[in-house]
């Protein structure tokens, strides 16, 4: 059974810190995963997407890694602003299936304060 | 180009009714997938459909639930006879093939009295 886990479930950081979100995942046979963001009362946007063959990812403030090995990826955000504050949720898209199907963790709630 | 549209924002329903829940993909996107996110857990896959055809449906529910992806118009999730239960956030995602959707509605909240 697939399982992806992100921790911390909650953090809370002072505007301008650089902080890591951490997600594991229980399938190694991944094809790509991806790390998204949502907004209260909101769809899903996404960030990044990491395919099987790339150990990362970077747009903008955002670096997204990927070591299928230990099962692990992060998502680094520099100079975090209070816009950053939202619930982010990495994905994994795994199991034998040739489309899309994701498994979801349980996400990590980001509070930037001024 | 508008984005993944889903319709109604909340829908409440009492015990017993039926509830319709509509996703109209992005332009040019021929694949969708409903999730549906429960009060205090992670979004799970409920169905994967393409244009007429469901493909992979074994996140959703075997009783009350069914989905449909017609020729012509948005694509349907269908909830009879709505339990307390059911209460959750459903979001459409859309794709133009078979790769990772990347572009997501902004759900249906369901609310049953």
């Amino acid at each position: 059974k697939q399982e992806v886990t992100q921790i911390p479930a909650a953090l809370s950081v002072p505007e301008g810190e650089n902080l890591v979100l951490n997600c594991s995942f229980t399938d190694s046979a991944i094809y790509n995963l991806q790390w998204f963001r949502q907004d209260p009362g909101k769809g899903l946007t996404s960030l990044l997407l990491i395919q099987s063959s790339q150990r990362e990812q970077t747009s903008g403030r955002l670096n997204a890694s990927l070591d299928k090995s230990s099962g692990r990826s992060t998502l680094y955000i520099a100079a975090s602003q209070p816009g950053d504050s939202a619930t982010y949720l990495c994905a994994e898209n795994a199991g034998g299936t040739s489309y899309g199907k994701l498994t979801f963790g349980q996400g990590t709630i980001l509070t930037v304060h001024p | 180009n508008a984005g993944v549209m889903q319709n109604p924002r909340h829908l409440v329903r009492r015990r017993g009714q039926e509830a319709r829940l509509r996703c109209s993909p992005m332009k040019g996107h021929s694949h969708v997938y409903w999730y549906r996110q429960l009060p205090e857990e992670g979004l799970k896959f409920m169905v994967y459909l393409q244009k007429e055809n469901i493909i992979d449906e074994s996140g959703m529910p075997k009783e009350r639930f069914s989905a449909e992806f017609p020729k012509e118009g948005p694509s349907i999730l269908r909830i009879q006879q709505v339990v307390r239960g059911d209460s959750a956030a459903y979001f459409c995602a859309s794709s133009p093939d078979s790769s990772p959707p990347q572009h997501f509605g902004d759900g249906t909240r369901l609310s049953i009295l």
